[in-house]
């Protein structure tokens, strides 16, 4: 079964960098588009990112773009999301998402727990 | 403001039907496809409806989705008290090159 797991989370100072990670497992990682996903508090969903299953495409929100970067490790089943020059408006749950088949169509299926960051002085 | 529009809240007895609609535009809902997502508090979203009407498996038939023009539906029948939830839509936005949801709506079961 396709599982996801976000760590990296946590309380940051606004200005500060941060990076997420996502592991997955239960299914050939390097088959599918990968997206991280976001939730303020109290807030609806918001897109930020999406990359490739083979890294070499990358979108981003123009919320973000420019101060954060998606990258892959298709070795490691691993997905990342480096974040730079932090605002407090940055404050959210932030969801890593698997496409729900083998090609991009921006249907988030699965899912992780999710990991929350705060930026805060 | 998001660019995707829901209402806010709908709310129904049990047993009953609701919609959710999804406004958008050309660059979004008429031409690309829609999914829908419900979200439990302090959980994370699970996928309901992709491609504009099909439903994952183990998705119950009660839920169902349409699109005409640059609007969505999500349906939900036979109201639950279980259904009581948050849902969204999700759409690809050719203009801006992103993903794109909805504010969202809280279905609440009289």
């Amino acid at each position: 079964q396709a599982q996801l797991v976000e760590s990296g989370g946590g309380s940051v100072k606004p200005g500060g960098s941060l990076r997420l990670s996502c592991a997955a497992s239960g299914f050939i990682f390097s088959d599918y588009y990968m997206s991280w996903i976001r939730q303020a508090p109290g807030k609806g969903l918001e897109w930020i990112s999406y990359i490739s299953s083979s890294g070499g495409s990358t979108y981003f929100a123009d919320s973000v773009k420019g101060r954060f970067t998606i990258s892959r490790d298709n070795a490691k089943n691993s997905l990342y999301l480096q974040m730079n020059s932090l605002r407090a408006e940055d404050t959210a749950i932030y969801y890593c998402a698997r496409d729900l088949f083998k090609s991009f169509h921006g249907w988030f299926d699965p899912w992780g727990q999710g990991t929350l960051v705060t930026v805060s002085s | 403001q998001s660019v995707l529009t829901q209402p806010p809240s709908v709310s129904a007895a049990p047993g009953q039907k609701v919609t959710i609609s999804c406004s958008g535009s050309s660059s979004n809902v008429q031409y690309n496809y829609v999914s829908w997502y419900q979200q439990f508090p302090g959980t994370a979203p699970k996928l309901l409806i992709y491609d504009n009407n099909k439903r994952p498996s183990g998705i119950p038939d009660r839920f169902s989705g349409s699109k005409s023009g640059t609007s969505a539906t999500l349906g939900i029948t036979g109201l639950q008290t279980g259904d009581e939830a948050d849902y969204y839509c999700e759409t690809w936005d050719t203009s801006l090159s992103a993903g794109v949801f909805g504010g969202g709506t809280k279905v609440t079961v009289l």
